[in-house]
């Protein structure tokens, strides 16, 4: 059974700029998380989508939006870049909602840095 | 909200026993989890714990819960070079997404 899914693995953006990520979930998983990884904050929950519907949103400005797809695939957007968006965006999948199981299960996380 | 606390570094010697401890503010959090994050990696579901539970044992995994204090560690026994990586501590309670620490970095030397 394929993982978590997540791309790019790597990028590079400048301030301003707008970066789309991308996450497959495992087969069947409806749930998809994101969260938002930095050495000084720690993990920081984005939002969950389930069956194409937003169930939570972290506090995290307008800039960051996410959605899914009927396939269960899952975007998240950052617009208008900051240096501090530099971090690893990881994304999760699980059977049930995120906020019924902490069994979840994680993709290698796409690293974004911002020059 | 939930709230979770651990130090964050630990360095042991290889064939030792490692403790990674983790404060939680919330009482009413219903299961408590440890993940580990290898370099590079994404984070692995190691073992989890209902609130229940006073101890749950897997292998060389033993998670305590002192529900009274708060209080939940991860006690790995022969800690091994693979063993290094950062652990996290996370709850769960209510309709909130699970919430982690900020990872115990754990060192291991040969």
């Amino acid at each position: 059974k394929a993982g978590v899914t997540q791309t790019p693995r790597y990028l590079i953006k400048t301030r301003g700029q707008q970066v789309t990520l991308s996450c497959s979930p495992i087969s069947g998983h409806r749930s998809v998380s994101w969260y938002q990884q930095t050495p000084g904050q720690g993990l920081q929950f984005l939002f969950e989508y389930f069956s194409e519907t937003q169930r939570n949103k972290g506090n995290f400005p307008g800039r960051f939006s996410g959605r899914q797809f009927s396939n269960s695939r899952s975007e998240m957007n950052v617009s208008t870049l900051e240096l501090g968006d530099s971090a690893l965006y990881l994304c999760a999948s699980s059977l049930r909602p995120a906020t019924n199981t902490g069994e979840l299960f994680f993709g290698e996380g796409s690293r974004l840095t911002v020059l | 909200g939930e709230d979770v606390e651990q130090s964050l570094f630990l360095s042991v010697r290889e064939g030792d026993s490692s403790v990674i401890n983790c404060t939680y503010t919330d009482s009413s959090s219903t299961y408590l989890y440890w993940y580990k994050q290898e370099p590079g990696a994404g984070l692995q579901l190691l073992t989890y714990i209902f609130s229940n539970m006073d101890m749950k044992q897997d292998q060389r995994l033993t998670v305590l819960l002192n529900k009274k204090d708060k209080h939940l560690s991860l006690r790995i026994a022969d800690t091994q070079t693979g063993d290094s990586a950062i652990y996290f501590c996370a709850g769960i309670s209510g309709n909130t997404p699970l919430v982690f620490g900020k990872g115990t970095r754990l060192s291991v030397i040969a």
